[in-house]
């Protein structure tokens, strides 16, 4: 099936600096990505949505000047979490479409674990 | 857009069949109902989706009412390894957003 990888799948950071984190389809175009936050025992959050070639959609409440996201290939989408704080840590995802849609499926990436000390 | 209500915990003796319920009564004509579920840590895994008909594949079945207000996931011979948070969701444009899901317990 369809594979989606993110790296790093965890990172731990000083307060103040900026994490990468990659999301790639890996035999897949994906004009579309999607990035989740989900903390201990909650259920996933969308963030954002991540088109090709444009500006991410961010949900209402989400810092898109702290949460940048860039979507420059077809298989790569990056989030940098900027001048991260402890309340930052938590559990990252992405996810991709394989068919543009809704009755498509959706991959996730195996998630990053950031922890901002 | 729909919104998914799914009971939060589920206990399954091992080989036995899990059905795991969910009710989306506000669901519009052309939204699909997806299942997936995770496993402590790590990233969602797809497991079944349809709009109207009944689905099976190697994994599970989904049983979809004919007035499409709910549906039901069955994992035929749960195992052990079943156990994991299992999220049902009503798909709304092109983003997929999460409900709290049910945690399905499957014991020895």
């Amino acid at each position: 099936g369809a594979v989606v990888s993110q790296h790093p799948s965890w990172v731990i950071c000083k307060s103040g600096t900026s994490v990468k984190i990659e999301c790639r389809s890996l035999d897949f175009q994906a004009t579309t990505m999607f990035w989740y936050r989900q903390f201990p025992k909650q259920s996933l959050m969308l963030m954002a949505t991540s088109n090709e070639g444009s500006k991410a959609t961010y949900e209402q409440g989400v810092e898109k000047d702290k949460f940048l996201i860039n979507h420059a290939s077809l298989t790569l989408s990056t989030l940098t979490v900027t001048s991260a704080h402890p309340e930052d840590s938590s559990f990252y995802i992405c996810s991709a479409s394989r068919l543009a849609g809704v009755g498509g499926e959706l991959f996730f990436g195996e998630g990053s674990r950031l922890t901002v000390l | 857009d729909a919104k998914t209500t799914q009971p939060p915990s589920m206990d399954c003796a091992e080989g036995r069949a899990a059905n795991l319920p969910c009710n989306h009564s506000t669901i519009s004509g052309n939204e699909y109902v997806y299942w997936y579920r995770q496993i402590h840590s790590q990233g969602p895994q797809y497991i079944i989706h349809g709009l109207k008909n009944n689905e099976t594949n190697e994994m599970a079945s989904l049983i979809i009412t004919e007035d499409r207000k709910s549906s039901t996931l069955i994992l035929p011979h749960a195992t052990l390894r079943d156990t994991a948070v299992y999220y049902c969701i009503v798909r709304v444009v092109n983003d997929m957003r999460f409900g709290a899901g049910t945690r399905l317990t499957v014991k020895p």
